[in-house]
């Protein structure tokens, strides 16, 4: 166990809707970062919070957006779901200092029919 | 920006068999690299990480990974494969330094340890 949980689990949308996914850090830690997993790719960055503000992103149109809460906590928004947005979304959470490593939560499986 | 290549999409080895997994880098600067693996319905974990120092580390579960500079590699490597080593291993990279600190993953590699 990392100690990042992701809530839920699994999710069915329909196409257009909006969708939130939270996600709850390692104690401690201050760095918040999501990323898709598409089937049979690897993690793609999404973008990063840090002290509550977004802190780096990645190629994804501005229909994702997320928080941090001051308990390091955060979600990620996701509008006018696609349906190429069914995908694996990982939180991982980390320390804001140069030789960390991050720990992932076990995911979200978003499904968008 | 950076990318990771692993060249092994699926890899199938019987038990004891030794094990090596390729990756390799691109990026102009000094970076941090790992290696995580997923096994079937888990999270995401760490196996080993390089920042700097010994460019052999040793990791969990008997795995280890050379980083060569020169070649812009970090490659998995693991004597004699278990059944249980049966997963998705991904390397990964991160920049050191500036404000690009998220990490950079490669499109994986799916190991298939037969009993």
């Amino acid at each position: 166990e990392t100690g990042v949980t992701q809530s839920p689990t699994h999710l069915i949308k329909t196409r257009g809707q909006q969708v939130t996914l939270r996600c709850s850090s390692q104690s401690g830690h201050n760095t918040v970062s999501w990323y898709q997993q598409a089937l049979g790719q690897g993690p793609q960055f999404i973008f990063q919070y840090y002290r509550e503000e977004e802190n780096g992103r990645g190629n994804f149109p501005p229909r994702f957006s997320g928080l941090q809460f001051p308990n390091y906590s955060s979600e990620l928004n996701v509008n006018a779901l696609e349906l190429d947005d069914s995908a694996l979304y990982l939180c991982a959470s980390s320390f804001r200092t140069e030789n960390t490593e991050a720990f992932f939560g076990q995911g979200t499986r978003l499904t968008v029919v | 920006a950076q990318s990771v290549s692993q060249h092994n999409h699926h890899v199938i080895l019987s038990e004891a068999a030794s094990l090596e997994l390729g990756c390799n880098y691109s990026y102009g600067g000094t970076v941090n690299l790992f290696w995580y693996v997923q096994y079937p319905g888990q999270h995401l974990q760490l196996l080993l990480k390089y920042f700097s120092g010994d460019p052999l580390v040793k990791g969990i579960k008997g795995f280890e990974a050379e980083f060569i500079k020169s070649k812009f590699s970090f490659n998995l490597r693991k004597p004699s494969v278990q059944w249980s080593d049966t997963a998705e291993y991904f390397c990964a990279v991160k920049p050191r330094g500036g404000s690009a600190r998220q990490l950079t993953f490669g499109s994986g590699t799916q190991l298939t340890v037969l009993p």
